[in-house]
């Protein structure tokens, strides 16, 4: 059946590193993939979608690329803050309107 | 316009007991999903409705769980004979027509606890 894998976490990084979390997924159709992000005390809200291979999806500095030879939608921003601390949820969603979830990955952003 | 509502946002119950949540999706959205999300894991997909259509039930775990949605609208998911491993909180969210393109907004949860 159709699958996320993401990194397990937690990430710790320093205040303006670069940051990647990496995302795979296997699918049977051609799925929408999608970054929500949950921050503290907050519910889960989307931060970024690709509805297409080789589309790039980018918000708040963040960005992902469908990239469906390597079956990945990697999250990276370039220049982390204290604010990104949360945890991120990669999910592919398909024709079946089942939406598959990664188990989360928690970073944590040291000032 | 109001995102999706959930109540209560805190439930405690004791174990044998049924418990009814609730969820408000944002108006005119005709796909709602229920998920379960427990302590350090990912979302578990539960159900989902789309407009009149019968719901994709294949998520829910036992037949203590079921679901229902009103008039396109309100849902409520029913966990009878609770057990301690019902716990965890429990996210509704709706999106515009369910397409696979399409962005689900998500309501605060309802944290339940089963003693």
């Amino acid at each position: 059946g159709d699958s996320v894998t993401q990194m397990e976490g937690p990430v710790t990084l320093s205040e303006e590193a670069f940051l990647t979390i990496n995302c795979t997924y296997t699918a049977t159709g051609y799925p929408s993939l999608f970054w929500y992000v949950q921050y503290p005390g907050e519910g889960l809200q989307l931060l970024l979608k690709a509805t297409k291979a080789d589309d790039k999806g980018s918000n708040k500095g963040f960005e992902a690329t469908y990239r469906k030879e390597t079956t990945s939608f990697h999250l990276e921003k370039g220049s982390v803050q204290v604010s990104d601390s949360a945890v991120y949820f990669c999910a592919l969603h398909t024709g079946g309107f089942k939406t598959i979830f990664g188990a989360g990955t928690r970073l944590f952003v040291k000032a | 316009g109001a995102g999706v509502s959930q109540s209560p946002s805190n439930k405690v119950t004791e174990k044998g007991k049924d418990v009814e949540l609730r969820c408000d999706p944002i108006s005119g959205h005709t796909a709602l999903y229920w998920y379960r999300q427990s302590l350090g894991q990912g979302l578990e997909f539960l159900i989902y409705f789309q407009g009149n259509s019968a719901p994709d039930k294949s998520g829910l775990p036992s037949d203590r769980f079921s679901a229902e949605r009103t008039g396109g609208s309100v849902s409520t998911l029913t966990i009878q004979r609770t057990q301690q491993e019902d716990s965890a909180v429990y996210l509704c969210a709706s999106s515009d027509s369910g397409w696979d393109t399409d962005t689900q907004y998500f309501g605060p949860g309802t944290r339940l606890t089963v003693l």
